[in-house]
Order: C-alpha cells, then structure tokens, then sequence
C-alpha cells in the first residue's frame, strides 16, 4: 500500500526566511502534486512532477523530485505572509491512470510578520 | 470558467439520518472523482466516474455510502444511514478526459454527524 508522509506538519515562520517541506512516499510513482488550500477554500494545483529530477518554480515557491530517493521537496524562498495555507503532496497510485490520489497529511504554514 | 462546486458547504446531521452532497464539476469534464479527509487523516480516494460510470470505487468505506452520476453532467453522494465516524470533509475533483489530468477540487462540503 502507498504510503506518503509529509514533514513538518506545522511550519510556524518568519517572513523573510527560507525553509523546505519534504513528502516522501513509499513505492514508485508516474506523477507527484503539490495543492495548496487556504481554509475553507478550494485546492490549489500548484505543481506537477512528472520525472526524476523534475524542478518548477513559481513565484516563491520552488518543488522538486527525485524519484530514485522517492522525495519532493518544496521550497519557499523568502517568505511571505500570503504563503500561509496548508501545503498538501499526492502521489498518483493510479498505474498511470492518473486519478487514484494518495494524499500527505498536510503541512499548515503560518508566516509571522 | 466556473470551478467546481460543491452544495451544502456544512452539514450537521444527528445519527442515522440521511445527508446528499453534489457535485458540479467544471463544464465538459468527464471524469469526477470524491474523495474524503476525515479529521486529522489524510485525503483518501473514494471513487472515481467517467461519465456516468462508475471507474472505480474501491475506496468507499461501505454500502451506507452511494455515489451517482446519472447523465454525466453534476454527481451526488448520498450517505444513509450515516454515523459519527463519516463526519470529515467531502471533496470532489474533475479533470478532462484527456491531457495532463490535473485534477480540479471543489471546496469541499462539511459534514458533521452528531
């Protein structure tokens, strides 16, 4: 069975500062996902990662895969207080098929002023 | 483009009462999927339409749970007769039939079985 973890669960930091979430998961997988979701609010795709190696960046935000190690990581440059949300990675244990989700626990970030 | 949407928000049911949540998923998607984060756990499959056929639904916890989709277009969840351990957030996602399946989540509706 799929197993995905993420670390830390709770991020509490300064603006300004760097920091890493990392989701490892526990067999092979075609595709990982980072979302973001503010509360109530819907989840947001943020990235797709499709190869070893993969890296994207966008704005603040930077994630990255290394599927030999079965790691993401996502880094958050320079924080600011509009990054605070809840930071979620899926692994697709679809076979390929691209729907079958396997979700982290989620990491909820807060961003001090 | 309209995203997809999710009725009630929140729900408070008592135990053993019946609750409906729907979907809308985003005009001209085929594939609907809910799935389900219960307290404090993570966000786990539930099952998957394609159209109007159920794909696959190996993830419903048991038979208090039914999932329609009749003409492929919005998709309801019905929980009968539900009990404490369904309290959690509902959520539904769509994605094209083709392409990068990036699945689109709605927001996601409440329920709370007291």
């Amino acid at each position: 069975e799929l197993k995905v973890e993420q670390n830390p669960l709770f991020l509490s930091m300064q603006e300004g500062k760097n920091y890493t979430i990392y989701c490892n998961y526990s067999t092979t997988s075609d595709r990982l996902y980072w979302y973001r979701q503010d509360p109530g609010k819907s989840l947001e795709s943020l990235f797709v990662l499709l190869s070893n190696g993969a890296v994207k960046q966008e704005g603040r935000l930077m994630a990255s895969l290394d599927t030999k190690a079965r790691l993401s990581t996502l880094h958050i440059t320079a924080a600011v207080h509009d990054l605070s949300a809840t930071y979620f990675c899926a692994v697709d244990n679809s076979g390929g098929s691209n729907y079958k989700l396997t979700f982290g626990k989620g990491t909820l970030l807060t961003v001090n002023p | 483009e309209a995203g997809v949407t999710q009725f009630p928000s929140h729900s408070v049911i008592e135990k053993g009462q019946t609750v409906t949540l729907r979907c809308d998923p985003i005009s001209g998607h085929d594939n609907l999927y809910w799935y389900r984060r219960v307290m404090g756990k993570e966000i786990k499959f539930l099952l998957h339409f394609v159209k109007e056929s159920k794909q696959d639904e190996s993830g419903m916890p048991n038979n208090r749970f039914l999932a329609e989709r009749t003409g492929g277009t919005y998709s309801t969840l019905k929980v009968q007769p539900a009990e404490l351990e369904d309290s959690g957030v509902y959520f539904c996602a769509s994605s094209p039939q083709w392409g990068a399946n990036v699945l689109t989540f709605g927001a996601g509706s409440r329920l709370t079985v007291l």
